[in-house]
C-alpha cells in the first residue's frame, strides 16, 4: 500500500532553533495538508496545498511557521524560531481532489513528534 | 463554518459488548463524512466515507451510518484490537480542495 512518509519521526531541540519537517505525499495525489495534534486542541489544520500551490495557511502563526512544496514529491514545514508551545505531533496528509466529483479521502503519515525544550 | 462534535469523549467496553459512537455535524452542504481510526503513535487511518443520508458502510465489526445531522459508528462484539481513538471529519461543498474539519475523537478501550 502507498503511504505518506514523514521525517524525522521524532525531534527534540532547544527553544530558538530552526525545525524542518518533511513529507513525501502519495504519488498521484494533488493535495497536501499539514496538521498539528495536541491533547488540548486535537487535530488543527495548519496549511494545505493543491497542485503544489498554497491554498490556505491561515492556521499557521505566520511570523514563525512556513510551508512549501518545492516539488510534487516533497512538502516541508519549518518553524523558526521554535518555542516550547510548538511542542506537538505534526502530521502530513495527502489526497486526491477531483473537480466536480467525489473527493478521495486524505491519507496520513505517522507524524513528527516535536519537543521544544 | 463547518463544525463536528463527537461523543462520548471516552468509552470503556468489555470484549463483546457492542456500542455506538456519535458524530454530530453542521456544514453548509455535505460533500462527504469521513471516519478514521488512530492508534497511539500513529497517524489517522482511513476507515469509511459516507456521502448522503441513509448511506451505510461496513468493515469487519464496524458499521457507519449517516443522517442529515449526524453519523454513528457502531462497533459490534468488539475485541481488544478495536481499542483506538476514532475520529470523524466532514467536508463541505464550500471547502477548498478537500479540506476536512475534524471532531475531537472518541477514545475506545476494549477490555478482554
Amino acid at each position: 500500500d502507498a503511504r505518506v512518509t514523514q521525517t524525522p519521526r521524532h525531534k527534540v531541540t532547544e527553544m530558538g532553533q530552526e525545525v524542518t519537517m518533511r513529507c513525501q505525499p502519495i504519488l498521484g495525489h494533488n493535495t497536501v495538508f499539514w496538521y498539528r495534534q495536541t491533547m488540548m486542541q486535537g487535530l488543527e489544520l495548519l496549511a494545505y496545498f493543491r497542485n503544489r500551490a498554497p491554498l490556505d495557511d491561515s492556521g499557521m502563526p505566520k511570523d514563525r511557521f512556513s510551508a512549501e512544496m518545492p516539488d510534487a514529491t516533497l512538502a516541508t514545514l519549518k518553524i523558526q524560531p521554535s518555542e516550547p508551545r510548538d511542542s506537538a505531533v505534526y502530521f502530513c496528509a495527502s489526497g486526491l481532489a477531483l473537480s466536480g466529483g467525489r473527493n478521495q479521502p486524505q491519507h496520513f503519515g505517522d507524524g513528527t513528534r516535536l519537543s521544544i525544550l | 463554518e463547518d463544525q463536528v462534535t463527537q461523543s462520548p469523549e471516552a468509552l470503556r467496553l468489555q470484549e463483546g459488548e457492542s456500542s455506538s459512537l456519535n458524530c454530530s455535524y453542521t456544514v453548509s452542504g455535505l460533500r462527504g463524512l469521513f471516519w478514521y481510526r488512530q492508534d497511539p503513535g500513529k497517524g489517522p487511518e482511513f476507515l469509511f466515507t459516507l456521502y448522503s443520508a441513509g448511506e451505510e458502510k461496513e468493515k469487519e465489526r464496524l458499521k457507519a451510518t449517516l443522517t442529515k445531522k449526524e453519523s454513528f459508528l457502531h462497533i459490534t462484539a468488539p475485541k481488544p484490537e478495536d481499542s483506538a481513538t476514532y475520529l470523524c471529519a466532514v467536508q463541505g461543498f464550500e471547502a477548498a480542495g478537500n479540506k476536512l474539519t475534524f471532531g475531537g475523537g472518541t477514545r475506545v478501550l476494549v477490555k478482554p
